[in-house]
């Protein structure tokens, strides 16, 4: 019930597609909803993230869909740039008591130029 | 500010050796966590620490322990390093505020045990 499951494991994109990640989870007492770009060489930063209240958030070109009934949800990067090629995690937490984040497995994306 | 701050950056170790590895921040963060990074594994919580004073196992803590010595720094110490213990560790501090909150990541140390 902890797992976040994460796909692709890895995804190859041509400058200007749309890159999707997709995750999904079991524990129904998440709320929050981050996603983590990692470089080569770097600790993960945070791009963006969602609580369940909504379906949708948008920053840019990242999207994250939210689907509540499913527990599922997803990152779109748009007009992907050579620039997004990185490691993408999602997570999921409570957003009470100690705030640990379930991490997924993680996506290498590379975007072709 | 540096935000989170992690040494050694590089480490090798022969089995059964000992090391500490530290973490500092500047951010003021109440809650510290330590990871371990594995290819196809994500990220996996060792140890965190809610409060100064305080620290409680996460998902893989065996063969590990810390000290959250103040509230700026959290050390993760391996008193008999193993091969399986080959990984890059992350240190993270945490924040929340206006119904949001985030995991501020360090560079990482990877380490390699022989």
């Amino acid at each position: 019930q902890q797992q976040v499951k994460q796909s692709p494991q890895s995804l190859i994109v041509q400058k200007g597609g749309i890159s999707i990640i997709n995750c999904a989870y079991e524990n129904t007492a998440f709320d929050y909803f981050p996603w983590y770009q990692q470089f080569p060489g770097k600790g993960p930063a945070l791009l963006i993230a969602i609580r369940p209240d909504v379906s949708e958030k948008k920053e840019g070109r990242f999207t994250i869909s939210f689907n509540k009934s499913a527990k599922q949800f997803s990152l779109h990067i748009m007009d992907s740039q050579p620039g997004d090629s990185a490691t993408y995690f999602c997570a999921a937490s409570r957003s009470s008591g100690t705030y640990k984040y379930i991490f997924g497995t993680g996506t290498r994306l590379k975007v072709l130029a | 500010n540096a935000g989170v701050t992690q040494t050694p950056k590089f480490q090798v170790l022969k089995t059964g050796q000992s090391m500490t590895l530290q973490c500092a921040q500047d951010m003021n963060h109440n809650s510290m966590y330590w990871y371990r990074q594995d290819p196809g594994m994500g990220l996996r919580l060792i140890y965190y620490s809610a409060s100064e004073g305080t620290t409680d196992k996460g998902e893989v803590p065996n063969g590990y322990n810390v000290s959250r010595l103040n509230k700026r720094e959290f050390s993760l110490r391996l008193e008999s390093a193993a091969p399986s213990q080959t990984s890059v560790y992350f240190c993270a501090g945490f924040s929340s505020g206006r119904g949001t909150h985030e995991q501020f990541f360090g560079p990482g140390t990877r380490l390699t045990v022989l």
